[in-house]
């Protein structure tokens, strides 16, 4: 499986509610950083949190990054309909020597209902 | 200060022809990046370049695929000879350094193989 896997796959839940959104990878990073996809549209840049980083917030977002265990967790507070669309998470890595190359999940889609 | 800004944003080719999609970085980024999305999938790293130079190419296909970011001007990604295959949505991204900073991503650019 890839760098970057999120879950759930798909995610429902009503207007108001908390949605929560986990992120595995398998390899050391430098930061890890979510985005957000309306359907057909580009990638929105939501949030980046360094590798000494344990927890971040913006406005409804708050992220929790455990090294230890690999993986991340997006946390979107009092949901809204216009939250309603993709989440990917992306991890940078080196890549052959200084190279390094963000690489996305398949993401998690959210519907949030009126 | 505009951000990453992609052209054409909608491309049809008939198989055989060329595509040539373009990406100019935000003001003041020297890092670029290229992805392809399928239908319901996340984003597939492509290749990295930085003015002049390509850093990582580990993820375009051997043939047909292209990418240059030259001095002056937009990065452009090259496909030659499309087949149906290579409809998709490819994003480009841009950061200001290559490790570590939020990377920003265009519209895309939506390619139809007819």
């Amino acid at each position: 499986s890839q760098q970057g896997e999120e879950d759930p796959q798909a995610l429902s839940i009503q207007e108001g509610e908390n949605a929560t959104m986990n992120c595995s990878y398998k390899t050391s990073i430098n930061n890890l950083q979510w985005y957000r996809q309306n359907s057909g549209r580009g990638l929105v840049h939501l949030i980046l949190i360094r590798s000494n980083e344990r927890e971040k917030h913006s406005g409804r977002l708050r992220v929790t990054l455990d090294t230890s265990k690999k993986s991340s967790s997006l946390l979107i507070t009092a949901s809204r309909a216009a939250d309603t669309a993709s989440y990917f998470c992306a991890t940078d890595a080196l890549s052959g020597g200084s190279n390094y190359k963000l690489t996305f999940g398949k993401g998690t889609l959210l519907t949030v209902n009126p | 200060n505009a951000g990453v800004m992609q052209n054409p944003r909608h491309l049809v080719r008939r198989r055989g022809q060329e595509a040539r999609l373009r990406c100019s970085p935000m003001k003041g980024h020297s890092h670029v990046y290229w992805y392809r999305q399928l239908p319901e999938e996340g984003l597939k790293f492509m290749v990295y370049l930085q003015k002049e130079n390509i850093i990582d190419e580990s993820g375009m296909p051997k043939e047909r695929f292209s990418a240059e970011f030259p001095k002056e001007g937009p990065s452009i990604l090259r496909i030659q000879q499309v087949v149906r295959g290579d409809s998709a949505a490819y994003f480009c991204a841009s950061s200001v350094t290559g490790l570590g900073t939020e990377a920003f991503f265009g519209q895309g650019t939506r390619l139809t193989v007819v």
